[in-house]
């Protein structure tokens, strides 16, 4: 498609349980981030894949997150024993160079909701 | 430690008016700056950018305007339209680095 796809919109799920949240980024981008926004914040930044370079997981919460992307495209994040503070928009975006810095073209985002 | 700071999370403006939407960053290393706007239930799209070289950069009805040593940038809509009631959020990143870090949000109202 023309855009950042994500799936499932929206998820509700109990604690303990793992969810799994999908993004199909922008054919031919190279570069793929996952943010998070919780209520009433920013986007925070989570993890961030670069062609086949390692990735760069510095934002990432915990040990309970994780990510990878499969053959340079698709994505997934896996959040395991999920917490309820885990409850936010996971949105992930991304990007192509542009005039020396990346211009981020996000989803729209998966509603996360852990009760 | 939030590097990007929106202190007005709300902000109404009259249509036809001028909206000035405020941010300040504290790490002296962004050398670029990003607004993005946001629709309910849709991601944030980029609006127009700026590079520390610059200290103004027009596109439009928008306009940024960086100010490097009191590290505060503006986004200035003018003339204000209803459909550019959303939320705006700022962002910066420093050369060689891989994520934006943004700001909370302020979500602009123009009342028709």
């Amino acid at each position: 498609g023309a855009g950042v796809s994500q799936s499932p919109s929206n998820k509700v799920t109990e604690k303990g349980k793992d969810v799994e949240l999908r993004c199909d980024p922008i054919s031919g981008h190279t570069a793929l981030y996952w943010y998070r926004q919780s209520l009433g914040q920013g986007l925070e930044f989570l993890i961030y894949f670069q062609g086949n370079s390692a990735p760069d997981k510095s934002g990432l919460p915990s040990d309970r997150f994780s990510a990878e992307r499969t053959g340079g495209s698709v994505s997934t994040l896996t959040i395991q024993r999920t917490q309820q503070e885990d409850s936010a928009v996971y949105l992930c975006a991304s990007s192509a160079l542009f005039s020396g810095a990346n211009v981020l073209t996000f989803g729209a985002g998966s509603r996360l909701t852990v009760l | 430690d939030q590097q990007v700071k929106q202190n007005s999370p709300s902000l109404s403006v009259q249509e036809g008016r001028i909206s000035i939407l405020n941010c300040d960053y504290t790490n002296s290393m962004f050398d670029y700056f990003l607004w993005y706007k946001k629709y309910p239930a849709e991601g944030p799209t980029f609006l127009i950018s700026i590079s520390s070289i610059k200290d103004k950069n027009e596109d439009g009805r928008f306009t940024v305007f960086l100010n490097k040593s009191a590290k505060h940038l503006s986004l200035h809509i003018v003339p204000s339209q209803p459909g550019d009631s959303a939320v705006y959020f700022c962002a910066a990143k420093s050369t060689g680095a891989n994520n934006l870090f943004f700001g909370t949000g302020t979500r602009l109202t123009v009342i028709p």
